[in-house]
């Protein structure tokens, strides 16, 4: 089973801020690895597809980067309404996994 | 676009089994690949089992293997996950989502049901 590890689990962040959350496979996928955005209370939306490319009408803040084994998710920008779990989502292998989470606050 | 509604909330016994339904609209469930996870509370995301379009066979998670049954209604494109021998971790919330494939292999969750709370408790 691939394991992926976010970092940070937690940070607190201010509005306009740029925000990295890094993903790290234990062994390579290629770019299949996508992320999520859990606001509280809600299901998960997809945000970035194959490690980098943007879904629809997700905004432009939000990028994605890396393959192999190292991820990162970019906010820059960082809106009030950002305020969620973010996970990353490994599909090069079943069965399928996600990081722990990456909780942001604002400030 | 895909809507996915599911089931309501339930409360099972310790040992029974619960039965959660995902209703499809905006398409049809033969065109989908839908795969279950599920939340427990405070905790993260656990992938349960989906269909292996590879395979063209359903896949469960080891840890949920003879426990779990995943099955498609396609005459009224509704799915259903079904687990047994209930206990108080299996609390959570259950979501369906459909997988996409584009040019790649790999597949990502494009739309998620609203969940499904589901509480064990004597």
């Amino acid at each position: 089973e691939i394991v992926l590890t976010q970092s940070p689990d937690f940070q607190s962040v201010t509005p306009r801020e740029k925000v990295t959350i890094t993903c790290r496979a234990s062994q390579s996928i290629g770019n299949g690895l996508h992320w999520y955005q859990q606001i509280p209370d809600q299901s998960p939306k997809l945000l970035i597809k194959y490690a980098s490319q943007s879904f629809s009408g997700v905004p432009s803040r939000f990028s994605g980067s890396g393959s192999g084994t190292d991820f990162t998710l970019t906010i820059n920008g960082l809106e009030a309404e950002d305020a969620a779990t973010y996970y990353c989502h490994q599909s090069s292998s079943l069965p399928y996994t996600f990081g722990q989470g990456t909780k942001l606050e604002i400030k | 676009q895909v809507q996915l509604v599911q089931s309501g909330a339930d409360v099972k016994k310790p040992g029974a089994s619960v039965k959660v339904s995902c209703k499809v609209s905006g398409y049809t469930l033969s065109e989908l690949y839908m795969h279950w996870v599920r939340q427990a509370p405070g905790k993260g995301l656990e992938w349960m089992g989906g269909f292996d379009r590879e395979d063209g066979e359903r896949i469960y998670a080891q840890k949920f293997q003879g426990r779990v049954t995943m099955i498609e209604d396609t005459p009224t494109d509704t799915a259903y996950m079904e687990l047994r021998r209930l206990t108080s971790e299996d609390s959570a919330v259950y979501y369906c989502a459909t997988g996409r494939y584009e040019t790649s292999a790999y597949e990502y969750f494009e739309y998620w049901g609203q969940g499904t709370l589901v509480t064990v408790s004597s």
